[in-house]
């Protein structure tokens, strides 16, 4: 079982639609975690990190963790085109970064 | 401010050669590190370098070697290529290896194909 697993989509939502983004993780020892955007033949930036368990916000978007079902998830409101693209999450560790394989993201105008 | 710049963008490359993939960032990071990234697979750790002079495995480094003479450069090469090398190469660097909430920013990536 993958450290990290998520959901590859792909996913496809009308302009203006909330979208749910959702990963699992397996230890739940994991604290830190993170969501990063890539744009198509672009390198991954982060979005957001959190920290243990509830919900962080920044704009549009909110990262939210569930430490008791060991579920990390990405809520995106009010989605744009410009949102289109694949989102990776990932857990933290000492020193390594472990991501999911990451769900790619159509908005429709 | 350029951050990370890979080169080449994108390479085919016959299998058995052997390749230099480069990377190089201009934040004076001291960390730094090598991905692939493979559909269904998401990005998955080749190597990484807390510091100038130190080198570590990933979860996937076999078929891959990486050197950090500097602070700068930390270039990856594949002795022998062979077709399962075939991937995206990201490189990443961090301002320090240990902070939980220390950024990985990433560069463009290579687009490497094996024949």
């Amino acid at each position: 079982q993958k450290e990290v697993e998520q959901d590859p989509g792909p996913l496809s939502v009308p302009e203006g639609a909330i979208v749910s983004l959702n990963c699992t993780y397996s230890n739940s020892a994991f604290q830190y975690f993170m969501w990063y955007r890539q744009y198509s033949r672009k390198g991954p930036e982060l979005l957001m990190y959190t920290y243990s368990s509830g919900n962080k916000e920044d704009g549009r978007f909110t990262a939210q963790v569930d430490k008791s079902s060991k579920y990390i998830s990405l809520f995106i409101r009010d989605s744009q085109p410009s949102d289109s693209a694949t989102y990776l999450c990932a857990r933290k560790g000492a020193q390594k970064l472990v991501f999911g394989q990451g769900t790619r993201l159509t908005i429709n105008p | 401010i350029a951050g990370i710049t890979q080169a080449p963008t994108s390479q085919i490359l016959a299998a058995g050669r052997r390749m230099t993939l480069r990377c190089t960032q201009d934040m004076r990071h001291n960390a730094m590190y090598w991905y692939r990234q493979d559909l269904g697979l998401g990005l998955r750790l080749i190597h990484y370098s807390n510091t100038a002079g130190t080198t570590g495995k990933g979860e996937v480094p076999d078929g891959y070697s990486v050197s950090r003479a500097n602070t700068d450069d930390f270039p990856l090469t594949l002795a022998s290529a062979v077709p399962s090398q075939t991937s995206v190469y990201f490189c990443a660097s961090s301002e320090r290896a240990g902070g939980v909430t220390d950024t990985q920013y990433f560069g463009p990536g290579t687009r490497l194909t094996v024949l």
